[in-house]
């Protein structure tokens, strides 16, 4: 089944440091979407990027899609201790992976 | 405020106990969806539905029900609970659908099968 899957599974960084996360998926798309997790709450809705961009900004997020290597990055700058969540990608169909655990140290 | 409510929040229950796990949301959204999460499998999709009437299976459909009699509900059934259905459940919906829309979630339903 078409699905993204992110890598790392997890990463654990300092305050200030910068967070990058990736998202590969399998098959055509329209548009890709980030979403975050607090642990056990539900996912909130990031940003979506669509299939004819390459690059998106919202805040302190960069996301980026690559179309032809099918894949995705979302860049946190800056990196808080409130951003320690897990982060996930979805497409068509928001099928979803195991997602990405950050942890942002003060 | 546009949410998605789910209830309950926290669910004890035995094996072969019928149970229903409610979601609503207030935004008109046509599209909805539940997702089981267990650790290290991520989201899986249980059901879906784009209209009113309109349901059908996602990747683990096995062992649930649920019906779209109205627009703003989707209730998840699980008339025979088994251990395995263990795992935090949550609802979602959206606009339209998810190919061109963001999905907005509920808060969560622990469910445990004893």
């Amino acid at each position: 089944s078409q699905q993204g899957e992110e890598d790392p599974q997890a990463l654990s960084i300092q305050e200030g440091e910068n967070a990058t996360m990736n998202c590969s998926y399998k098959t055509s798309i329209n548009n890709l979407q980030w979403y975050r997790q607090n642990s056990g709450r539900g996912l909130v809705h990031l940003i979506l990027i669509r299939s004819n961009e390459r690059e998106k900004h919202s805040g302190r997020l960069r996301v980026t899609l690559d179309t032809s290597k099918k894949s995705s990055s979302l860049l946190i700058t800056a990196s808080r201790a409130a951003d320690t969540a897990s982060y996930f990608c979805a497409t068509v169909d928001m099928r979803f992976g195991a997602g990405t655990r950050l942890t942002v140290k003060p | 405020e546009a949410q998605v409510t789910q209830n309950p929040r926290y669910l004890i229950t035995v094996t072969g106990k019928k149970l229903t796990v409610t979601c609503s949301q207030n935004m008109n959204h046509e599209y909805m969806s539940w997702y089981r999460q267990d650790p290290g499998l991520g989201l899986r999709q249980i059901y879906y539905s784009m209209n009113v009437e309109v349901t059908d299976k996602g990747d683990v459909p096995e062992g649930y029900k649920v019906s779209r009699k109205e627009k703003r509900n989707f209730p998840l059934i699980l008339e025979s609970p088994s251990p395995n259905q263990t795992s935090l459940y949550f609802c979602a919906s959206s606009l339209w659908g998810p190919a061109v829309e963001k999905l907005f979630f509920g808060s969560g339903t622990q469910l445990s099968v004893l």
